[in-house]
């Protein structure tokens, strides 16, 4: 159990287009998702926060216009990359969190390429 | 603001051995801490949660421990294969019940046959 899963796993688009990540939880309900970036040979940075049916929580210095966030059910949370520049490139990684067991589950990550 | 440091950053070990690997923590009013092992490209794979109130946790060949007031986990595994090497993050929650994890560098653990 505690499958996470993240779509697509590698997408390449040019610069100045529009990118939507998907991240599901598979078998269990997730009231609380994450998104995080990370670049290579560092660790992962938190970007937002996603609550089902509100609005995200984004960290300081991640611009939300940028980077929309939609958490329209417990099961799925989507990351848009708006008109996306080469500097975007990076692994982007979902989170999903088990109610009630506070415990994160992770997604196998989406490689942006923008070229 | 959290900060999490692992050491060592790196470690080169022949099969067999058991290790540890070090993990401190500038805030102590965490709510849990996870452990994680990441192969290259991929995503992260939970190995361990231990809740605040708790000293250790152990699954098969890990076993990782928390002292909480001293900003402190180790994570233990005995017996070291090559399937293990991977490199493995520490994330201790930030404080209060946000969900946020807070993740060090790494330790990035490759096991010699």
């Amino acid at each position: 159990g505690a499958v996470v899963s993240q779509h697509p796993s590698r997408v390449i688009c040019k610069s100045g287009t529009s990118v939507k990540i998907e991240c599901r939880s598979l078998d269990f309900q997730a009231t609380t998702m994450f998104w995080y970036r990370q670049f290579p040979k560092q660790s992962l940075m938190l970007m937002a926060t996603s609550n089902e049916g509100s609005k995200a929580t984004y960290e300081q210095g991640v611009e939300k216009d940028k980077f929309l966030i939609n958490h329209a059910s417990l099961t799925l949370s989507t990351l848009t990359v708006t008109s996306a520049h080469p500097e975007d490139s990076s692994f982007y990684i979902c989170s999903a969190q088990r109610y009630s067991y506070n415990e994160q589950f992770f997604g196998p990550g989406t490689r942006l390429t923008v070229l | 603001k959290q900060e999490v440091t692992q050491i060592p950053a790196a470690l080169s070990v022949p099969e067999g051995e058991n290790l540890v690997l070090n993990c401190s923590f500038t805030d102590s009013a965490i709510y849990n801490l996870q452990w994680f092992r990441q192969d290259p490209g991929k995503g992260l794979t939970s190995l361990l949660l231990i809740q605040s109130s708790q000293r250790e946790q152990t699954s098969g060949r890990l076993n990782a421990s928390l002292d909480k007031s001293s900003g402190r986990s180790t994570l233990y595994i005995a017996a070291s294969q090559p399937g293990d090497s991977a490199t493995y993050l520490c994330a201790p929650t930030g404080s209060g019940n946000t969900g946020k994890l807070i993740f060090g560098q790494g330790t990035t653990l490759q096991v010699k046959p």
